[in-house]
């Protein structure tokens, strides 16, 4: 089952331009992850913010969470081209590091 | 650091064929996971290793999917027999503790 649904599905920006992406999920969680995928490859992990945290940053990604509505946000900043790729939230619910991910929303930044 | 390894990276098989899959995981991870990845969605868990033992197997179809652990390192996931239905990126991840640490996946298209 899925936990994390992202929205929007898909994504098109100018290069320069701002991008956000949010996550909602259904229980409660330790953590939430941030991961990128670029086309056929596997997923690198961007950011991880744990439940009694509210804002996080890292270089141009910044991710906030709410616990009582149950969100997430990712925001890139100055978007690049090289930024296209799908994003997943994952939530990890329980202990022993268990990810349950999103479907994904796919950025196309257009230069 | 060396990465996760997988192998293959490409598979082709008739539907009722078997096919295996090996990962590396990177050095010193204990947990290793197994996901499987349809197109358009987002990766699933179908096994969760720590060291040598299962931790999660919950949403392994064990009438055809098999994985073990050798001696804590290195693992490999069976299908047995194959259905067109399995046609998906199968992506091999390991973790010291929270951040997974992906391989590249296999791509396995079942005719």
């Amino acid at each position: 089952s899925q936990q994390g649904e992202e929205d929007p599905q898909a994504l098109s920006i100018q290069e320069g331009e701002n991008a956000t992406m949010n996550c909602s999920y259904k229980t409660s969680i330790n953590n939430l992850q941030w991961y990128r995928q670029n086309s056929g490859r596997g997923l690198v992990h961007l950011i991880l913010i744990r439940s009694n945290e509210r804002e996080k940053h890292s270089g141009r990604l910044r991710v906030t969470l709410d616990t009582s509505k149950k969100s997430s946000s990712l925001l890139i900043t100055a978007s690049r081209a090289a930024d296209t790729a799908s994003y997943f939230c994952a939530t990890d619910e329980e202990y022993g590091n268990k990810l349950v991910f999103g479907a994904g929303t796919i950025l196309r930044v257009k230069s | 650091e060396a990465g996760v390894a997988q192998s293959p990276r490409y598979k082709i098989i008739e539907k009722r064929q078997s096919v295996a899959f090996w990962c590396n995981p990177i050095s010193g991870h204990a947990t290793l996971y197994w996901y499987q990845q349809i197109l358009g969605q987002g990766p699933k868990l179908l096994i969760q290793f720590q060291n040598n033992g299962v931790v999660d197997d919950s949403q392994l179809p064990k009438d055809r999917f098999s994985a073990e652990r050798l001696k804590g390192v290195d693992s490999t996931l069976k299908i047995q027999p194959a259905k067109l239905e399995d046609s998906a990126v199968y992506l091999c991840a390991s973790s010291p503790r929270e951040t997974q640490y992906f391989g590249p996946g296999t791509r396995l298209l079942v005719l």
